[in-house]
C-alpha cells in the first residue's frame, strides 16, 4: 500500500517569512495530493490540492509543487501570518477509475509562527 | 463541509461495549470515509464506501464495522474487539463528478473515550 512521509514534524518561522513542508510517497500510481490544515480540536480543512498532471499550483500565499519522478511534493506558504499556526497534513491517493480510494496521510507538521 | 455532521461530539465506552458513531451528509456525495486520529498523529483510514450497499476495508479495519444503507449515512460501530478505541474519529465525504472525486471534506469529529 501507499506510504507517505512528512517532514519536518515541527517548524517554527518568524512572522512574514516563508515556510516549506515536504512529503514523499511510495506508490507511483498515486495521482492526487491534497494538503489539509487542522487547528487544535477541529476538523482538517482542505487548503490546496494538486493532481499528477500538473507540476505546480498556487492560491494566493500558498503553493504546492509536485515531482512525480522523485515522488515528492511540497507545500510553500509565503508571508506567514499568526493565523497560519496549525498542524498541516499532506496526503496521497489514487483515483482508480471506479471512484476515489481513501487518503493516506503523513504524520503532520506543527507550524508555529513566531511574532 | 458544513453539510457533514457527526454525532455525538463526545462518546464514552465501557469495557466490552459496542458503540456506534453517526455520520450524515446532505451534499449528495457518493463516497464516504472513516478515519481515526490519535494524538500527535496523522489520520488513518478505517473503512470507506464509494456507493450505497458497498464498502471496503481501509488500513485499520479490525475491530470496526460499517454499513451504507443510504447515500446520506455511513455509521461506524466500534466493537468490543477494538482493544484501543480511544481516539478522535473523523468522517469525510467526497464530491461527485469527473476529476473531482478525490476531494474529501471532513465532519467535525467524535472523540471516543474508554471508561
Amino acid at each position: 500500500g501507499e506510504n507517505v512521509e512528512q517532514h519536518p514534524s515541527t517548524l517554527s518561522v518568524q512572522e512574514g517569512d516563508s515556510a516549506v513542508i515536504k512529503c514523499t510517497y511510495s506508490d507511483s500510481a498515486s495521482n492526487y495530493f491534497p494538503w489539509y490544515k487542522q487547528e487544535l480540536g477541529k476538523r482538517p480543512q482542505l487548503i490546496i490540492d494538486i493532481r499528477s498532471n500538473v507540476g505546480e499550483k498556487k492560491d494566493q500565499r500558498i503553493a504546492v509543487t509536485l515531482n512525480k519522478t522523485a515522488k515528492h511534493f511540497s507545500l510553500h506558504i509565503t508571508e506567514t501570518q499568526p493565523e497560519d499556526s496549525a498542524v498541516y497534513f499532506c496526503a496521497a491517493t489514487t483515483d482508480s477509475g471506479g471512484g476515489a480510494d481513501g487518503l493516506t496521510f503523513g504524520k503532520g507538521t506543527h507550524l508555529i509562527i513566531q511574532p | 463541509d458544513g453539510g457533514i455532521t457527526q454525532s455525538p461530539k463526545y462518546l464514552f465506552r465501557k469495557e466490552g461495549q459496542n458503540v456506534t458513531l453517526s455520520c450524515e451528509q446532505n451534499l449528495n456525495h457518493d463516497a464516504m470515509y472513516w478515519y481515526r486520529q490519535d494524538p500527535g498523529q496523522g489520520l488513518r483510514l478505517i473503512y470507506y464506501s464509494q456507493i450505497v450497499n458497498d464498502f471496503q476495508k481501509g488500513d485499520i479495519a479490525e475491530g470496526y464495522s460499517v454499513s451504507r444503507e443510504k447515500k446520506e449515512s455511513f455509521p461506524l460501530t466500534v466493537t468490543s474487539a477494538q482493544k484501543n478505541p480511544t481516539a478522535f474519529y473523523l468522517c469525510a465525504s467526497s464530491t461527485p463528478g469527473r476529476g473531482t472525486r478525490e476531494t474529501q471534506y471532513f465532519g467535525p469529529g467524535t472523540r471516543l473515550l474508554v471508561l
